[in-house]
């Protein structure tokens, strides 16, 4: 059973565009909800992460998106760059253990 | 550079050979992991070790033997794998072993292991 689910798998956005990438989960017991960016031939890195006791946060381009009643969480990237390319993925943790999603391949154009 | 370095970066095997992954963290954390990447698959957690002790196993068949023999280095022995292991393995290292303070927190990734079973 997938614990977190990702959409879109893909995504293409052109040079100063709005890149969204969404997250649903089940658990209502999630106490962590980071986002992970990874480049071609290198491990993921930790990009920006939420707790539940706040709707959004943002650090410089990147927002996280945080609705509780619905259980989503969502990544906005403002003014994206060719240098965003990336496979972005969302995850929700619990008692220590990550639940990844299946993550996305994010294209910029120029 | 994350502080996680592994090693080899590519390595392709026959099914019947017998290698191994290493990874070593700069970091001084206390908890390393290893993770396996499959292509359109969600990461997979495989195993946890906090202060050199084995605390997760996750289902993973025995063909795939950790070791951890201090907190900065963390092997995976392969033998006799199948092709469909055939992935990117990676290794994470966190400052402590996540839970144990009660919240969840921040994993170090390596470049990962690219492993390929003919």
């Amino acid at each position: 059973q997938q614990q977190v689910k990702q959409s879109p798998q893909s995504l293409i956005v052109q040079k100063g565009g709005i890149s969204i990438i969404n997250c649903a989960y089940e658990n209502t017991a999630f106490d962590y909800f980071p986002w992970y960016q990874q480049f071609p031939g290198k491990g993921p890195a930790l990009l920006i992460a939420i707790r539940p006791d706040v709707s959004e946060k943002k650090e410089g381009r990147f927002t996280i998106s945080f609705n509780k009643s619905a259980k989503q969480f969502s990544l906005h990237i403002m003014d994206s760059q060719p240098g965003d390319s990336a496979t972005y993925f969302c995850a929700a943790g619990v008692l220590g253990r990550l639940y990844f999603g299946r993550g996305t391949q994010l294209t910029v154009w120029p | 550079e994350t502080g996680v370095t592994q090693t080899p970066r590519h390595l392709v095997m026959g099914m019947t050979n017998k290698k191994s992954l290493k990874c070593e963290q700069h970091l001084g954390h206390n908890a390393m992991y290893w993770y396996k990447q499959s292509a359109k698959k969600p990461l997979e957690l495989m195993f946890v070790y906090s202060l050199e002790e084995r605390v997760e196993n996750n289902s993973v068949p025995s063909r795939f033997s950790p070791e951890c023999p201090n907190s900065s280095h963390l092997f995976l022995h392969l033998h006799t794998l199948q092709p469909e292991d055939s992935a990117l393995y990676l290794c994470a290292s966190s400052q402590d072993r996540m839970g144990t303070s009660g919240r969840t927190g921040e994993l170090f990734f390596g470049e990962g292991s690219r492993l390929t079973v003919l």
